[in-house]
């Protein structure tokens, strides 16, 4: 199974800056065409953001931006809205079983 | 629009069962694999399981397999999950999402539901 560690676990950060979320993988993702970021809001369900590793899902604002290969992987939040401030997971889909990064929280400093 | 909607959560005893569903609308639901996904209380994303858009192909998380059983009734644009042996550490939300790429297994989940809850408890 591959593991995938987020770091930090919490951000703290004001509206306006620049936030860098980063997921490693246990093992070299075969392609980085497998590894995706969601966003999580409180009460809500999981909303794609990336996909592909630096594809921006449909509707994302281009603030969001996707990096990575291999092993590792950096979502950045060029700068913070009000609304960013969320849980964020990385996911892979390349190996069974898929598996998802333990989230990290963007708070609001 | 597309939309997903579960249905069938509960409060259910351990070592029960309990069925969920999935009511996809507004796309072409026979044309996309789905997943289940599940979290539980205070926690992160578990992915379960993923069948492919003609329910010919199954995969699952170490956690479930053996007691989940996922399938599909493109039909009734309906996914499920079969729970059997239900456990406390069952407890979560189920989620159901839609691979966002036609015809694909191997691709991110672009349209999720709102979630049921299953609470096991005696």
């Amino acid at each position: 199974e591959i593991v995938l560690t987020q770091s930090p676990d919490t951000l703290s950060l004001s509206p306006g800056e620049r936030a860098t979320l980063s997921c490693r993988a246990s093992q070299r993702l075969s392609s980085s065409s497998y590894l995706a970021w969601y966003q999580q809001r409180p009460g809500q369900a999981p909303r794609l953001l990336i996909y592909a590793a630096s594809s921006r899902a449909s509707g994302i604002p281009d603030r969001f931006s996707g990096s990575g290969s291999g092993t590792d992987f950096t979502l950045t939040i060029s700068r913070l809205e009000p609304e960013d401030f969320a849980v964020y997971y990385c996911q892979q889909y390349v190996n069974s079983p898929w598996t998802f990064g333990q989230g990290t929280r963007v708070e609001i400093k | 629009q597309e939309r997903l909607e579960e249905s069938g959560g509960g409060v259910v005893q351990p070592g029960r069962s309990l069925r969920l569903s999935c009511a996809a609308s507004g796309f072409t639901f026979s044309t996309h694999a789905m997943n289940w996904v599940r979290q539980a209380p205070g926690k992160g994303l578990e992915w379960l399981a993923v069948i492919s858009y003609d329910g010919t192909k199954t995969l699952y998380a170490d956690s479930v397999k053996g007691r989940f059983t996922i399938s599909r009734d493109n039909s009734r644009n309906t996914l499920y999950l079969q729970m059997h042996s239900l456990r406390v550490d069952d407890t979560a939300v189920y989620y159901c999402a839609r691979v966002w790429w036609q015809y694909q297994l191997l691709e991110a989940f672009d349209y999720w539901g709102q979630g049921s809850l299953v609470t096991v408890s005696s």
